[in-house]
């Protein structure tokens, strides 16, 4: 059975940078069938994407954080990894890792994991 | 980006009545070369990740219990949850997979009366 567990730093000071590491079991993260990606939740602006990666190669990034963002993929160690520059009080939120079939909606979530940045 | 919008904000229904959830998005998220609907509905209960629901706008993701169904086209949607259970209160998002950024609606939540 696929499980996904994020990992990373959970306390982030203002303008340094978060990395989160999401971790998949149980399955591969180099499938033609899916692709892989990053969602995030505060506790006020709902459900937000952050970008996802394809076994392609190609990565696509919400335009509100491109500038700050890089999604990678370690297909020896089944790990997605998100990279965040110049973190703000705005980055706090619940980070999610999740898989995207090519024919469906986002159907395997981990559990997420809290970042708050704050001095 | 593809605003999507949902209605009501929260709804209060009676155990074993009808809820519907209204998503609307700010254009058409209908592929005509494949006629599908690049639209997703997802429960997410206290505690808990987005549970996929349904795909397609109307396709019910495996082990989805019949009662809830989508529908809709073009821009505008809905989820139907019949015969509302206690399990069922949760808070109800729509997603658009049609164009990057992906994009969510703000969510609804579903309460028992």
């Amino acid at each position: 059975q696929l499980q996904v567990e994020e990992s990373g730093s959970g306390l982030v000071r203002p303008s340094e940078t978060l990395s989160l590491t999401c971790t998949v079991s149980g399955g591969s993260v180099s499938s033609d069938e899916y692709y892989w990606g990053w969602i995030r939740q505060s506790p006020g602006k709902g459900l937000e994407w952050i970008g996802s990666i394809y076994s392609s190669g190609h990565i696509y990034y919400n335009p509100s954080l491109k500038r700050r963002v890089t999604i990678s993929v370690d297909t020896s160690k089944s790990q997605i990894s998100l990279r965040m520059t110049s973190a703000t009080a705005a980055d706090t939120a619940l980070y999610y890792c999740a898989r995207h079939p090519s024919t469906k909606g986002w159907d395997v979530w981990g559990q997420g994991t809290t970042v708050t940045v704050s001095s | 980006d593809i605003v999507m919008t949902q209605s009501p904000e929260s709804l209060t229904v009676s155990l074993g009545g009808r809820a519907t959830i209204i998503c609307k998005s700010s254009q058409s998220i209908l592929y005509t070369s494949n006629n599908k609907n690049y639209l997703s509905w997802y429960q997410q209960r206290p505690g808990q990740p987005p549970k996929l629901l349904i795909y397609w706008a109307s396709v019910r993701e495996s082990g989805v219990p019949d009662r809830f169904s989508g529908s809709g086209s073009g821009t505008d949607f809905a989820l139907t949850i019949n015969n509302l259970q206690a399990e069922d209160v949760a808070v109800y998002y729509c997603h658009q997979y049609y164009s990057t950024p992906e994009t969510f609606g703000q969510g609804t939540r579903v309460d028992i009366k």
